[in-house]
């Protein structure tokens, strides 16, 4: 079956880089994308790795290496409205699975303290 | 343009009723799902519409679980004889058709947040 796996929580202070990592396991890969989503928003998209290396729009950057089966968002320079939860997903695209279908992790609670 | 848009934002019903749930995607898109979120969960897939193609239904947790997709555009989601255990936030996306090696975000409406007594 497929899984992906990110952290439950992480904290950090304003001003701070923090890396949330994601490892995964699918029958089919056609990339990894990440969405971010405040209490009781909808999810809203980050970015997207559909080959290996780093991707950077603004603050935010992912990282992809698919030998790994393994991808990590890095938020730097946080701020307060930072804090949110984010969740990396998978395009499978793999037996029995449809290219438009995404599996997401369990999402990880970003907090951001002054 | 308008986003994605869903109704009612709110649902509360009793046990063993139905409900139906509607969203309306973004125009042009021509991709649609549905997904169901717990407390504290992830998002959890239901069912992809794309353009004419057969729907991909395999994320429907049950038979009582069903979805259409009237002319393209407007979606519902019905769930007969509700259980407790359907208690969740039932989110819907649209976005433009993602080819093989060409990825385009999803766009999440508001979600319908459905309790079930």
């Amino acid at each position: 079956g497929q899984s992906l796996e990110q952290p439950s929580e992480v904290t950090a202070v304003e001003g701070a880089i923090v890396q949330i990592n994601c490892t995964y396991q699918t029958s089919g890969f056609y990339g990894l994308s990440w969405y971010q989503q405040h209490d009781g928003g909808a999810p809203t998209f980050l970015s997207y790795n559909a080959l290996d290396g780093l991707e950077e729009t603004g603050r935010f950057s992912s990282f992809l290496s698919r030998s790994d089966s393994y991808g990590y968002l890095l938020l730097q320079e946080l701020q307060m409205k930072d804090s949110a939860s984010y969740f990396c997903a998978v395009r499978d695209g793999g037996r029995g699975s449809t290219l438009g279908r995404l599996y997401f992790g369990r999402g990880t609670q970003l907090t951001v303290w002054p | 343009g308008a986003g994605v848009s869903q109704s009612p934002s709110n649902k509360v019903t009793e046990k063993g009723k139905d409900v139906e749930l509607r969203c309306d995607p973004i125009s042009g898109h021509t991709a649609l799902y549905w997904y169901r979120q717990s407390l504290g969960q992830g998002l959890e897939f239901l069912i992809y519409f794309q353009g004419n193609s057969a729907p991909d239904k395999s994320g429907l947790p049950s038979d009582r679980f069903s979805a259409e997709r009237t002319g393209g555009s407007v979606s519902t989601l019905t769930i007969q004889r509700t259980q407790q255990e359907d208690s969740a936030v039932y989110l819907c996306a649209s976005s433009l058709r993602s080819e093989r090696y060409d990825y385009n975000e999803q766009f999440f409406g508001p979600g319908t947040r459905l309790t079930v007594l």
